[in-house]
């Protein structure tokens, strides 16, 4: 159980475009779900939190109007880079969690990650 | 006093040999600190975690140390395989997040190497 996929999991863009990264909890309805980026060899940065039905809160130094996040329903979760530039090439990764099971309220299920290139 | 500090940043072992990583922690409202395995390519993946009201927790050859006054909680692998080669992240959560499910903070990363 608790499976969290991500697609595309590799994707390809010119620079000014917009991409969107779809995360979907397979198994598990998910009351939060984070938006993290990792560039190589460094840790995971969050970039976001989302609650399913409320916006999207923002960590220090993350664009909102760049990074746009909706978290629609309990199942799914997406991101879009907007007018992606080459420093936005990373790897994008999601999770998702339910905040409502008490004795694992904050365990995090983590997506493949998205390999988001902007040339 | 949000920072996980881990270490070391790289760490190569003989197989059958024991790995042991590190973490330290500032925050002591911290109430889950699990551990996570990352492939190259691949999203991280949970190994084992532990909240405080246990100095240790076993689940296989993966055994997690918490000593709750030095803030401190490590890793160990025992009989590391060289399948175990990957990078290991350790992380920590505050209960005072949890109506947004958990907000993880992470320690900066254990490369490992298991060598034949």
């Amino acid at each position: 159980g608790a499976v969290v996929s991500q697609h595309p999991s590799r994707v390809i863009c010119k620079s000014g475009t917009s991409v969107k990264i779809e995360c979907r909890s397979l198994d598990f309805q998910a009351t939060t779900m984070f938006w993290y980026r990792q560039f190589p060899k460094q840790s995971l940065m969050l970039m976001a939190t989302s609650n399913e039905g409320s916006k999207a809160t923002y960590e220090q130094g993350v664009e909102k109007d760049k990074f746009l996040i909706n978290h629609a329903s309990l199942t799914l979760s997406t991101l879009t880079v907007t007018s992606a530039h080459p420093e936005d090439s990373s790897f994008y990764i999601c999770s998702a969690s339910d905040w409502r099971h008490i004795s694992s309220y904050n365990e995090q299920f983590f997506g493949p990650g998205t390999r988001l290139t902007v040339l | 006093q949000q920072q996980v500090k881990q270490s070391p940043q790289s760490l190569i072992v003989q197989k059958g040999g024991i790995s042991i990583i590190n973490c330290a922690y500032e925050n002591t409202a911290f109430d889950y600190f699990p551990w996570y395995q990352q492939f190259p390519g691949k999203g991280p993946a949970l190994l084992i975690a532990i909240r405080p009201d246990v100095s240790e927790k076993k689940e296989g050859r993966f055994t997690i140390s918490f000593n709750k006054s030095a803030k401190q909680f490590s890793l160990h692998i025992m009989d590391s395989q060289p399948g175990d080669s990957a990078t290991y992240f350790c992380a920590a959560s505050n209960p005072s997040f949890y109506n947004q499910g958990g907000k993880l903070i992470f320690g900066q990363g254990t490369e490992l190497s298991v060598k034949p």
